[in-house]
């Protein structure tokens, strides 16, 4: 059974505030993706990663970067947080060319 | 690149009802299509997806058709159910797998008692 861990549900942050999600997977998959959820506004892609150390911009990348040194963990980075940056942040990880994407419970980050 | 847009935003049914959610997509290169469901609270979860050069598939109480001529496809639950409730998701990649999605913008199904 494929698990997506994110390192925390909610998380309250200040303005200006460096801001670190962590995203870890077991299935040792190639893929790693990060989503913002909006209402209204669907699954919005961020940043995704095809293999250690590569990444690729999403269709929302300002404001945030990534990191991924090892190929189980794939890190979000808000280098300055900012109030339009709260939001459900959905990590997900795909093994190569497959159908299914398997996403992490999500981490609820309010920047106040 | 790709843009989908999905309808309605909300949806309310009468269990035992019929539920219809409808996407388009901008790129005729599109040629795999997920559906996902979301529970309250939960992740999201694929329930069901159709490639090109299919026009239709089936799961139980589920089905996804493909009009590629139109660029649209839809999802259809029949009999729904209290636990049919959620938001669904449609998206499309022209990748032929799911390796790079983009998402409709949700359709939250309410399936009334």
């Amino acid at each position: 059974d494929v698990k997506v861990t994110q390192s925390s549900r909610y998380l309250v942050k200040r303005t200006g505030e460096k801001v670190f999600l962590e995203c870890v997977q077991d299935m040792d998959h190639e893929n790693m993706f990060w989503y913002r959820q909006d209402p209204g506004l669907g699954l919005r892609l961020i940043y995704f990663s095809y293999d250690v150390k590569m990444k690729e911009k999403g269709d929302i990348p300002e404001g945030y970067s990534v990191s991924r040194e090892k190929k189980e963990r794939f890190s979000l980075i808000l280098e300055s947080a900012s109030t339009n940056q709260t939001s459900m942040y959905l990590c997900a990880s795909l093994a190569g060319h497959s159908y299914e994407q398997y996403f992490g419970p999500g981490t609820r980050l309010t920047v106040t | 690149g790709e843009n989908v847009e999905q309808h309605p935003s909300t949806l309310s049914v009468q269990e035992g009802d019929s539920a219809v959610i409808k996407c388009t997509y901008s790129d005729s290169a599109s040629n795999y299509f997920p559906w996902y469901k979301q529970e309250l609270g939960k992740r999201p979860q694929l329930i069901i997806d159709i490639r090109s050069n299919v026009g239709e598939k089936k799961d139980q109480r589920i089905a996804v058709t493909l009009n590629k001529t139109a660029k649209h496809f839809s999802l259809h639950i029949t009999e729904t159910q209290p636990e049919d409730s959620a938001v669904y998701f449609c998206a499309a990649s022209s990748t032929g797998t799911a390796s790079k999605l983009t998402f409709g913008t949700g359709t939250r199904l309410q399936v009334t008692l």
